[in-house]
């Protein structure tokens, strides 16, 4: 069966400092990949999704990027943090019927 | 372009009551239609799923979803709420030309005992 995982699971960074959010997927190969953030209180906005290594599409534009350096493997980046960045963070990989499976989740604290 | 919309942001029931939790959503293709719950802290969780045939979609927990094209609805139900049904739900309909979701704004329950 497929798992995803990500980690770490909470973070508290202070404001200019880097960021890197791991996310894996294990039991399927080449899936498509989403990252999504959630402020506090509000909805599921979608940051980058891939559908293959080095295959990275933006959906905003903002102080992150996103990186697949291997098929199964999904990086959030940011090289300064600002205030604004803190939220829950949500990896997802798609199904074959366009549903999306969802990691546990990042909370960040920007200090 | 595919929008969904969820009426009602809050919605409170007591134990044992029905849980109805609203979803309109408006594509100019034949959509498929997700329904995610969102436990505190969590990620989100397949309720169920509609992409064709049977209308009527039974999913986890006792939940189900109706499709009806002709309301442009997608309503999530189940016949008595548990105090563990408390969580946020989230109705998606599919961008088949993109493979993303377009997700509500999602729906805080509340169960009372």
């Amino acid at each position: 069966s497929q798992t995803i995982h990500q980690w770490p699971a909470t973070l508290v960074q202070p404001v200019g400092s880097p960021l890197s959010l791991e996310c894996t997927v294990e039991g399927t190969s080449n899936p498509n990949l989403y990252w999504y953030r959630q402020a506090a209180g509000r909805g599921l906005q979608l940051l980058f999704y891939s559908v293959g290594i080095g295959q990275i599409s933006s959906e905003v534009p903002q102080n992150l990027s996103a990186s697949r350096p291997q098929d199964r493997q999904f990086i959030l980046s940011s090289k300064k943090l600002l205030l604004s960045d803190s939220g829950f963070y949500l990896c997802a990989w798609g199904g074959t019927t366009y549903e999306q499976y969802f990691g546990p989740g990042t909370r960040l604290t920007v200090t | 372009a595919q929008s969904v919309t969820q009426l009602g942001s809050h919605v409170s029931v007591s134990e044992g009551a029905l849980v109805l939790l609203r979803c309109n959503y408006s594509s100019s293709v034949p959509p498929y239609l997700f329904w995610y719950v969102q436990y505190p802290n969590q990620g989100l969780q397949l309720l169920l799923k509609y992409t064709t045939g049977a209308t009527l979609v039974k999913g986890i927990n006792g939940f189900e979803a109706e499709f009806k094209k002709s309301e442009t609805s997608f309503h999530l139900t189940k016949p008595s709420a548990h105090m563990s049904d408390a969580a946020e739900y989230f109705c998606a309909v599919s961008d088949r030309n993109t493979d993303k979701l377009i997700f509500g704004t999602g729906t805080r329950l509340q169960v009372f005992p």
